[in-house]
């Protein structure tokens, strides 16, 4: 059980589009969902975390109008990258939690690797 | 944020050995967790500690949640060539949904 996929695993875009990821949590509905961000040889550093039906808290240094966060239903959260740049280039990672409980592990998904030419 | 050094930043070991790495945070957690990466996958949880002074085993894998609550060992006994990949510490501050602080990452290679 608590499986998270994402998709697309892997995109290419030219710089100035928007790109969209998605995460899903297949067997268990997540109040809360993670959004990561790793650049090669790095760690995983948050971006923002997102509640169901309420709007995303983003963490210093991200950017909010650039970076939008979407968690419209308990088994899915959007990431859209809007006039990504070559610098927006990276493994970004999702993860979902049942919240509620003394216990809220995160699963995490597999990534998606995007490269803005 | 939360700073986590892991050590050490790299291993390379003979398969059979047994491995030892360590984080520590000039901050105190509630959890401590340990995630395996493998290239171009997401962190898989490993073992996960609630308690200060806990010890918990996953088969060849030991943790242990310091005492101090600014923390925590991993053991690897007996490595084999798929236990290669990027060990990652994690600290959560609360019980609840919290987010989490990952440290720097230990770079396992094993020799076969």
């Amino acid at each position: 059980g608590a499986v998270v996929s994402q998709h697309p695993s892997r995109v290419i875009c030219k710089s100035g589009t928007s790109v969209k990821i998605e995460c899903r949590s297949l067997d268990f509905q997540a109040t809360t969902m993670f959004w990561y961000r790793q650049f090669p040889k790095q760690s995983l550093m948050l971006m923002a975390t997102s509640n169901e039906g309420s709007k995303a808290t983003y963490e210093q240094g991200v950017e909010k109008d650039k970076f939008l966060i979407n968690h419209a239903s308990l088994t899915l959260s959007t990431l859209t990258v809007t006039s990504a740049h070559p610098e927006d280039s990276s493994f970004y990672i999702c993860s979902a939690s049942h919240g509620g409980g003394s216990t809220d592990t995160q699963y995490f998904g597999p990534g998606t690797r995007l490269t803005v030419l | 944020g939360q700073q986590l050094n892991q050590s050490p930043q790299s291993m390379f070991i003979q398969e059979g050995e047994d491995v030892s790495m360590n984080c520590t945070s000039s901050s105190i957690f509630n959890t401590w967790l340990w995630y395996k990466q493998d290239p171009g996958e997401g962190p898989v949880l490993l073992i996960a500690l609630y308690k200060a002074g806990e010890l918990t085993s996953n088969g060849r894998l030991t943790a242990q949640f310091g005492i101090t609550r600014k923390d925590s060992f991993l053991n690897i006994s007996a490595s084999i060539p798929s236990d290669v990949g990027i060990y990652f510490c994690a600290g959560q501050l609360g019980t609840g949904a919290n987010n989490l602080f990952f440290g720097t990452g230990t770079r396992l290679t094993v020799i076969p």
